[in-house]
């Protein structure tokens, strides 16, 4: 079995703080994905990674950075965080056939 | 950029009715299309994919069928269950993307006992 994990399930910040966010995978997988989940919004893109040290924006890579220095590990981060990053953030990883499989998310406050 | 949407946001059965979920794309290079499905509290979790060269495809009570001409797909549910009571979310995908999946809102199906 495929098995993502990410580092919190819950994390309460404060305004400005750096906040890191991290996914493994253990199936060696090239491509690993962070999203965010908010309610009616569906899952959004924030960026992927198909390679280590290689990064793609998503649909929302605004106020996020990433980090892949390990195939196995990709990080998100939170340069200064904001209350409107407040969110469900889920990792997912995948082989070139698309099948994406998805960590337990971290559901981030912002204070 | 690929475009998803997902109709109805939300949806009521009763026990042992069929339930139908459409999704609409706008990206005619997207060849690979995924229906998940989030349980409360858990991770998403893939139940039934199709490819373009394909057009339908079921796996039980489920199935997808896909229409490339129009650029819509839907999930049908047969019988349903409780336990088919979810966020059902459905993506898209192709190309040179790296397997990038652009998803649709999402549709919570609620299915009454």
């Amino acid at each position: 079995d495929v098995k993502v994990t990410q580092s919190s399930r819950y994390l309460v910040k404060r305004t400005g703080e750096k906040v890191f966010l991290e996914c493994v995978q253990d199936m060696d997988h090239e491509n690993m994905f962070w999203y965010r989940q908010d309610p009616g919004l569906g899952l959004r893109l924030i960026y992927f990674s198909y390679d280590v040290k290689m990064k793609e924006k998503g649909d929302i890579p605004e106020g996020y950075s990433v980090s892949r220095e390990k195939k196995e590990r990709f990080s998100l981060i939170l340069e200064s965080a904001s209350t409107n990053q407040t969110s469900m953030y889920l990792c997912a990883s995948s082989l070139s056939g698309y099948e994406q499989f998805f960590g337990p998310g971290t559901r981030l406050t912002v204070l | 950029g690929e475009n998803v949407e997902q109709h109805p946001s939300t949806l009521s059965v009763q026990e042992g009715d069929s339930a139908v979920i459409k999704c609409t794309y706008s990206d005619s290079a997207s060849n690979y299309f995924p229906w998940y499905k989030q349980e409360l509290g858990k991770r998403p979790q893939l139940i039934i994919d199709i490819r373009s060269n394909v057009g339908e495809k079921k796996d039980q009570r489920i199935a997808v069928t896909l229409n490339k001409t129009a650029k819509h797909f839907s999930l049908h549910i047969t019988e349903t269950q409780p336990e088919d009571s979810a966020v059902y979310f459905c993506a898209a995908a192709g190309g040179t993307s790296y397997g990038k999946l652009t998803f649709g809102q999402g549709t919570i199906l609620t299915v009454h006992p």
